[in-house]
C-alpha cells in the first residue's frame, strides 16, 4: 500500500499569513496513463470533508484561489497565500493512483497563532 | 444542486449488521464510480470500497474484505454497503463520495455506526 505522510501535523499559522502543508508518498504517484492522482481534503471543526485540489494543482469549484497545490512524484504541497480564519481546519491529502487501497495522509491540524 | 445524502446508521451490537444507504442527486449518477469512506471518531480518513458506474468492478480495503458489500441501484440513483459481522473496529462515520475527477466530488454528509454491546 501507498503510505501518505504529512507535515507537520499542527500548523500554528497568524491570520493574513502564508502557510504551507507537505504531503510524500512512499510511491510515485505518476499514473501509466501521465496523470498524477494526488487530492487535498479540507474538514472543518463539526463538517464533512471537501476536496479542494484535485489531481495535484485543479482547485474544485468554489474553492478561493488563495488555495494553491503543486508537486510531483512523491513531493506534493498545499499552500495558503493569506490565511483566513475560516481555513482553520485538518487537512489531508489523498492519492488514487495506486488503488486499492486509496489511502490518505494523518491530516494537518491548522490553527490561529 | 449536487446532493449525497446517507442514511442507515445507528447502534449496533458486534457481529450484527446495518446496511447503509446513499441517495444521488443533481449529477449523472450512472456514469460515476462511488466510494465509502469512513472516519473513526477523532481519527483520520479511511477508504472503504469503491464501485464502478455499472456495479460490475467493486474493490475493497483488507479491513472489511469479506464482511461490507457495496452496490449500487441506477434506477434509484443510490449506492449501498452492506455491513455484516460487524466490529467494534467499524464504529465511525462513513460517508459516500463520488468519483468526478477522482475520488472526492461529491461528498455527503456522513451517517454515524456505533457497534457497542
Amino acid at each position: 500500500d501507498v503510505v501518505m505522510t504529512q507535515s507537520p501535523l499542527s500548523l500554528p499559522v497568524t491570520l493574513g499569513q502564508p502557510a504551507s502543508i507537505s504531503c510524500t508518498s512512499s510511491q510515485s504517484l505518476v499514473h501509466s496513463n501521465g496523470n498524477t492522482y494526488l487530492n487535498w481534503f479540507q474538514q472543518r471543526p463539526g463538517q464533512s470533508p471537501r476536496r479542494l485540489i484535485f489531481q495535484v494543482s485543479n482547485r474544485d469549484s468554489g474553492v478561493p484561489d488563495r488555495f494553491s497545490g503543486s508537486g510531483s512524484g512523491t513531493h506534493f504541497t498545499l499552500s495558503i497565500s493569506r490565511v483566513e480564519a475560516e481555513d482553520v481546519a485538518v487537512y489531508f491529502c489523498m492519492q488514487g493512483t495506486r488503488w486499492p487501497p486509496y489511502t490518505f495522509g494523518q491530516g494537518t491540524k491548522l490553527e490561529i497563532k | 444542486d449536487v446532493l449525497l445524502v446517507e442514511s442507515g446508521g445507528g447502534l449496533v451490537q458486534p457481529g450484527g449488521s446495518l446496511r447503509l444507504s446513499c441517495a444521488a442527486s443533481g449529477f449523472t449518477f450512472s456514469s460515476s464510480a462511488m466510494h465509502w469512506v469512513r472516519q473513526a471518531p477523532g481519527k483520520g480518513l479511511e477508504w472503504v470500497s469503491r464501485i464502478g458506474d455499472t456495479g460490475t468492478q467493486r474493490h475493497y480495503a483488507d479491513p472489511v474484505k469479506g464482511r461490507f458489500t457495496i452496490s449500487r441501484d441506477n434506477a434509484k440513483n443510490t449506492l449501498y454497503l452492506q455491513m455484516n459481522s460487524l466490529r467494534v473496529e467499524d464504529t465511525a462515520v462513513y460517508y459516500c463520495a463520488g468519483d468526478r475527477g477522482g475520488l472526492g466530488d461529491p461528498w455527503g454528509q456522513g451517517t454515524l455506526v456505533i457497534v457497542s454491546s
